[in-house]
């Protein structure tokens, strides 16, 4: 399972607590993915970067913020903004992007009580 | 932007049977349509995808079917097995665009 990696696998937090959750590459990919998991529901994409120092919303970037610093890492920050922020967060890297094969990381389960 | 749209939601099969699963999508612009299987605690892993500019593609069991005109495409496996039970999603993409659209994906259980 090496390749992409997420940690940690469950995380709990209080309301009202930033988290940020880690994402390693070491697939020397360009472009890097957050999608957020709800029972019943697809991948929704929060954010996403193509290239170092640059990201783009996805559908549901509310309440959450990323960088993209370094191009083997692409941590994503819940903030006490996001309303409903217990889900399974999985992050994803592709070599370039759009149809480029996207390999998923373990995935981080995040509790919020 | 893109809509997909998976039904059905749940399937369950006796092994050796085949399975089906449809996706529709609304963007007539998306050229790329990739299948992610996913294992009950694991990560989702692709497992076939179609281009735009083919009709089918298969590989052993799996094939995958693609009419553009009535915006739709469909995952068959054939002869089931218990390791093919697993959580399914489609998705869609344009070429020139990084925002993949997934289905509210697809729970398969074959039973022995």
């Amino acid at each position: 399972d090496g390749g992409i990696t997420q940690s940690p696998k469950y995380l709990f937090r209080k309301e009202g607590q930033n988290v940020t959750l880690s994402c390693e590459q070491n697939l020397n990919h360009d472009a890097m993915y957050w999608y957020r998991q709800d029972p019943g529901q697809g991948l929704r994409l929060i954010y996403y970067s193509q290239i170092v120092n640059d990201f783009q919303k996805g559908d549901i970037a509310e309440g959450y913020s990323v960088s993209r610093e370094k191009k083997e890492s692409f941590p994503l920050t819940v903030t006490s903004a996001q309303k409903n922020p217990t889900a399974f967060y999985l992050c994803a890297s592709s070599a370039g992007g759009g149809v480029d094969e996207q390999y998923f990381g373990p995935g981080t389960r995040l509790t919020v009580t | 932007g893109e809509n997909v749209e998976q039904h059905p939601s749940t399937l369950s099969v006796q092994e050796g049977d085949s399975a089906v699963i449809k996706c529709t999508y609304s963007d007539s612009a998306s050229n790329y349509f990739p299948w992610y299987k996913q294992e009950l605690g694991k990560r989702p892993q692709l497992i076939i995808d179609i281009r735009s500019n083919v009709g089918e593609k298969k590989d052993q069991r799996i094939a995958v079917t693609l009419n553009k005109t009535a915006k739709h495409f469909s995952l068959h496996i054939t002869e089931t097995q218990p390791e093919d039970s697993a959580v399914y999603f489609c998705a869609a993409i344009r070429y020139n665009n990084n925002d993949m659209r997934f289905g509210a994906g697809t729970r398969l259980t074959v039973k022995p």
